[in-house]
Parts: structure tokens; sequence; C-alpha cells
């Protein structure tokens, strides 16, 4: 299957900065990425879905002002969070999807202190 | 909209036993459907991947089965040990392009 990598694996920062996280697929043209975050014992929900060369698409009751999201080529998306807030912090995921499967990111855990 | 519903939310068991987990899903025109373990902290792994033509996928201990008519999938985990404690996540997919749905998992506990 596709190998998606995500860096950083964690971060941690002050509230009021930015954190930028980035989701690579190495060896998969990814056209479509999608974002998820995922609250302590909670499941992943979708936060959006990343399309290479256009704007994302964004779930309802997701800040898209707040959630920056660029996908400028086949192989690397980015999720910035702006101005974060410790309820920001959470476990955010990535994943990729072909016809047949969705390979999924190791996950960048963000806390915001 | 679709939505999928994992039971029990919890489960403790001891070593050796074989388990059930269930999985159920209100649209049954679905694409696939998956199954992945989640450590704490950690990434998903993808167990089994059942397509919507299928009944069931076989890996080692583990065997997942589909009804997708009457929306249900079943996780069955045979001779359980403690490596196997983690939370399974049921999730499926409706067309191609569009992203998993998942169900809030299955948190097992394998006591030695």
């Amino acid at each position: 299957g596709a190998v998606v990598s995500q860096h950083p694996s964690w971060v941690i920062c002050k509230s009021g900065t930015s954190v930028k996280i980035e989701c690579r697929s190495l060896d998969f043209q990814a056209t479509t990425m999608f974002w998820y975050r995922q609250f302590p014992k909670q499941s992943l929900m979708l936060m959006a879905t990343s399309n290479e060369g256009s704007k994302a698409t964004y779930e309802q009751g997701v800040e898209k002002d707040k959630f920056l999201i660029n996908h400028a080529s086949l192989t690397l998306s980015t999720l910035t969070v702006t101005s974060a807030h410790p309820e920001d912090s959470s476990f955010y995921i990535c994943s990729v999807g072909s016809v047949y499967e969705q390979y999924f990111g190791p996950g960048t855990r963000l806390t915001v202190t | 909209k679709q939505e999928v519903t994992q039971i029990p939310a919890a489960l403790s068991v001891p070593e050796g036993e074989n388990l059930v987990l269930n999985c159920s899903f209100t649209d049954s025109a679905i694409y696939n459907l998956q199954w992945f373990r989640q450590d704490p902290g950690k990434g998903l792994t993808s167990l089994l991947l059942i397509q919507s033509s299928q009944r069931e996928q076989t890996s080692g201990r583990l065997n997942a089965s589909l009804d997708k008519s009457s929306g249900r999938s079943t996780l069955y985990i045979a001779a359980s040990q403690p490596g196997d404690s983690a939370t399974y996540l049921c999730a499926v997919i409706n067309s191609g392009n569009t992203p998993l749905v998942f169900g809030k998992g299955t948190r097992l506990s394998v006591i030695a």
C-alpha cells in the first residue's frame, strides 16, 4: 500500500502561535488527501478534504480560516493551525485514498499550552 | 448521512479467549469496509479490508465478515493475546474518492 508520512510527529506550542503539519505521500500520486482530528478516547472525525491545485473542502463546523490547508503537489499537503488555542490540542491524522483503500499517516500530536 | 456504530465500546477478556467485535452502518450502499487497529497515541494500522462484493476476509487470527444488506460487520479474533490490546476501529467508504466514516471504536484489553 501507499506510504504516508507526517511531520512533525508531535509538537508543543504556545497559545496564539501557528503550527504547520505536513503530510507526504511517498509513493502514491495523491490528488486528494484527507485531514482528520481525534480527541482523546474519541474516534477520527474528518476535518477537510484537500484537493491538489484547488481549494480544500471543509466539514461543517471546521473553521477554514483557522485550519489552513494547502495541497500544492501530488505528494504534499499541509495543515496550518493558526492562532492555536488549548482546545485545538488533538491528534491530527492525514490519509490518501485510492478506489480500493485508504492509507493513513502516523499522526501528529499537537499540544497547545 | 452514513453513520457507523461499534459495540461494545470496551471489552476486557482473559488471554486465549475468542471474541467478536461488532460494527453496524446505516447506509448499506458502501464500496468497502475496513477494520483498523490503533494503539494509544499512535496512528492507524489497517487490519482487513472487505469489498462490498465480498463476504469475509481473513488474516491470521483475524476474520472479518460483512453483511452489506443488513449493514453489519463483525471482527472475530481467535485465541486472543495481550498484544491484541488496542482500540479497533471500523470504517466504511461509500465511493472511491470520499473519506472513510469511522465508528467510535471498541477498546479491547486482553488480560494475561
